[in-house]
């Protein structure tokens, strides 16, 4: 089956510090990967994706690659802001389509001033 | 513009009662998702309409949960004779037809069964 692990949080990190949450997945066939955010009090949003291996999906100065060989699709950002406190859930779809995503545990980060 | 939006944003229900949880979606948009999110965890496939047909329900847990969008647009997720495990909240999505269109969630139903 397909399943997405993420890495736990919380975490906490000072303003203009480096980010990186891990994430790992195992699919059967070929997955879409997706990074979400759920901000306080709101819905979850796509914040970046990349569809085939070695794709690079960035959005509001975060990143993450689709690697293949590793199975993996970390999100990195170089410098985190306070706004940036949020939620954040990897997951992944097959089949070239968003109907059933599946999706990580999440990680909370709290980006303090 | 509107975004999707689900109503009631909190429901407390006593054990054996029965909710009805709505979502309107975005307009136009032709696919629409349910999906149940327990404490600290992410998001779970539940349910999956294209227009009013549910073309998959692989993920409702149990024939207490039913779901249904007649006229393709508004859904309600319904729970019969709910129970403490269903206490959750109930996410809705919708997307359009494009392929690998991203879903946009609502802000979800917290449904607390005591």
């Amino acid at each position: 089956g397909n399943s997405v692990t993420q890495m736990e949080g919380p975490v906490t990190l000072s303003e203009e510090a480096f980010l990186t949450i891990n994430c790992t997945y195992t699919a059967t066939g070929y997955p879409s990967l997706f990074w979400y955010v759920q901000y306080p009090g709101e819905g979850l949003q796509l914040l970046l994706k990349a569809t085939k291996a070695d794709d690079k999906g960035s959005n509001k100065g975060f990143e993450a690659t689709y690697r293949k060989e590793t199975t993996s699709f970390h999100l990195e950002k170089g410098s985190v802001q306070v706004s940036d406190s949020a939620v954040y859930f990897c997951a992944l779809s097959v089949g070239g389509s968003a109907r059933q995503l599946t999706f990580g545990s999440g990680t909370q980060l709290t980006v303090l001033p | 513009g509107a975004g999707v939006s689900q109503s009631p944003r909190y429901k407390v229900a006593k054990r054996g009662q029965d909710v009805a949880l709505r979502c309107d979606p975005i307009s136009g948009h032709v696919s629409l998702f349910w999906y149940q999110q327990a404490l600290g965890q992410g998001p779970e496939f539940l349910t999956y309409f294209q227009n009013e047909a549910q073309l998959d329900k692989s993920g409702l847990p149990s024939d207490r949960f039913f779901a249904e969008r007649p006229e393709g647009s508004v859904s309600t997720l319904k729970i019969q004779r709910t129970q403490q495990e269903d206490s959750a909240v109930y996410l809705c999505a919708s997307s359009d037809s494009s392929y690998n269109s991203p879903l946009h969630f609502g802000n979800g139903t917290r449904l607390t069964v005591t």
